[in-house]
């Protein structure tokens, strides 16, 4: 069974631009979350999807959005991009609808903002 | 609101000796989620172990088991015959309120050293 896929892996951006960033989940997970990592920061929760249906929401600017596909693949995006947004953003997926499952995490992509 | 602090930044162990994570988290939640993760360097995170609080005996598998205090709000996490693929950091977590939202700890990094 395929692992969770994120892509890019790397990307460079400039102030003020957008990205977008692509999540497939583990075959048969429907719920998809996304976390934040940074050296200064650790992880932190930006939202969770689910059946595409955002359930859950961390505290992180309007700038920062997400969506959910029929297939249960995600995207990520972050708009007018700031420096502070230089972060490795990781995908996680589970087959549980409720909390304690087990969370399955991609390799993550990592935004450098310059 | 959940917390999950880590009061270890960094932490080395011989090679097959013991080591002791430790974590304390708060909760208003009666049901919830505790893990561990492991993020080993430049690889994905994986799950380590994983205690459901409503059960009092400490979860285990293979070199690695918890000592869950739930009054004391503890849950360290105790790697026996430390391997050099240990070599990891570490993440305390845990998951309440019916979704896929996880709150992680700083971390630790641990060494381990031949």
């Amino acid at each position: 069974k395929a692992g969770v896929t994120q892509t890019p892996r790397y990307l460079i951006k400039t102030r003020g631009q957008q990205v977008t960033l692509s999540c497939s989940p583990i075959s048969g997970h429907r719920s998809v979350s996304w976390y934040q990592q940074t050296p200064g920061q650790g992880l932190q929760f930006l939202f969770e999807y689910f059946s595409e249906t955002q359930r859950n929401k961390g505290n992180f600017p309007g700038r920062f959005s997400g969506r959910q596909f029929s297939n249960s693949r995600s995207e990520m995006n972050v708009s007018t991009l700031e420096l502070g947004d230089s972060a490795l953003y990781l995908c996680a997926s589970s087959s549980f609808s409720g909390s304690g499952g087990e969370l399955f995490f991609g390799e993550g992509s990592r935004l450098t903002v310059l | 609101a959940q917390t999950v602090t880590q009061s270890q930044p960094e932490m080395s162990v011989q090679e097959a000796e013991t080591v002791t994570l430790s974590c304390t988290y708060d909760t208003s939640e009666s049901d919830y989620y505790l893990f561990w993760y492991k993020q080993p360097p430049s690889r994905q995170m994986i799950l380590v172990i994983r205690q459901e609080a409503y059960k009092q005996q400490n979860a285990t598998e293979n070199r690695f088991s918890v000592n869950f205090q739930k009054a004391a709000k503890s849950f360290s996490l105790k790697i026996s015959d430390s391997q050099l693929g240990d070599a990891a950091m570490y993440f305390c977590a845990s998951s309440s309120g019916g979704y896929q939202k996880v709150t992680f700890g700083t971390g630790t990094k641990l060494q381990v050293i031949p």
